[in-house]
């Protein structure tokens, strides 16, 4: 079935670049999410990548698609103590379909000073 | 600058109880959904609406009823709450059900007890 996978935790040093990874299985995917949620907070879409894009960068985020592996990854360069959160990957087949959004369980981002 | 709003933020209830948590949007969007998140889980879909008058079910509907009267809000009513429900919930919107941006509100934690 359709699945989101992303590896639970990681833990950055102030400055350095941190990076998240998520695979997923729907090979009809044509965007995949990347959005962030503070402690005690609600989602904030982050970036997003349409599927035929290998790469999106904005600012300190870089992502990357891998089709053929259907992997993706959020690189955040210089990366400061603001940036602690959680960090979900969301894949959406059906031709950009929110009501078909498929979430991954979430990244939990540590950076210490 | 409202976007989403959602009320109650915290709410504790006794099994068997009723409630209904309200949810408000000031960005004219057509699409709302109702999500939970569980610790340890990723967004699970509960309800969504595409408009006014226009509901339906998600992926984890038992339990729940929701009503769209007017295009900016979107109660949820939980009847006979069951430890089950103990969770954080998510009211949220969009434009469209296509790749536009999900606006999340900032979450209401329930317990139930």
């Amino acid at each position: 079935g359709e699945d989101v996978e992303q590896s639970l935790f990681l833990s950055v040093r102030e400055g350095d670049s941190s990076v998240i990874n998520c695979t997923y299985t729907d090979s009809s995917s044509t965007y995949l999410y990347w959005y962030k949620q503070e402690p005690g907070a609600g989602l904030q879409l982050l970036t997003y990548i349409f599927s035929n894009m290998d790469m999106k960068q904005d600012q300190r985020l870089t992502v990357l698609l891998n089709k053929k592996d259907k992997h993706l990854s959020l690189r955040i360069a210089d990366t400061q103590t603001g940036d602690s959160a959680i960090y979900f990957c969301a894949e959406s087949p059906n031709a950009g379909n929110n009501r078909k959004l498929i979430w991954g369980l979430g990244t939990s981002l540590a950076v210490n000073p | 600058n409202a976007g989403v709003t959602q009320t109650p933020k915290f709410r504790i209830l006794k099994i068997g109880q009723s409630m209904t948590l309200q949810c408000a949007q000031d960005m004219n969007h057509n699409y709302m959904y109702w999500y939970r998140q569980d610790p340890g889980m990723g967004l699970k879909l509960i309800y969504y609406s595409v408009g006014a008058g226009i509901t339906d079910k998600g992926e984890v509907p038992n339990g729940y009823n929701v009503s769209r009267s007017t295009t900016e809000d979107f109660p949820l009513r939980l009847e006979l709450a069951a430890p089950s429900q103990t969770s954080v919930y998510f009211c949220a919107s969009s434009y469209d059900g296509g790749r536009n941006t999900i606006y999340f509100g900032e979450g209401s934690w329930l317990t139930v007890v």
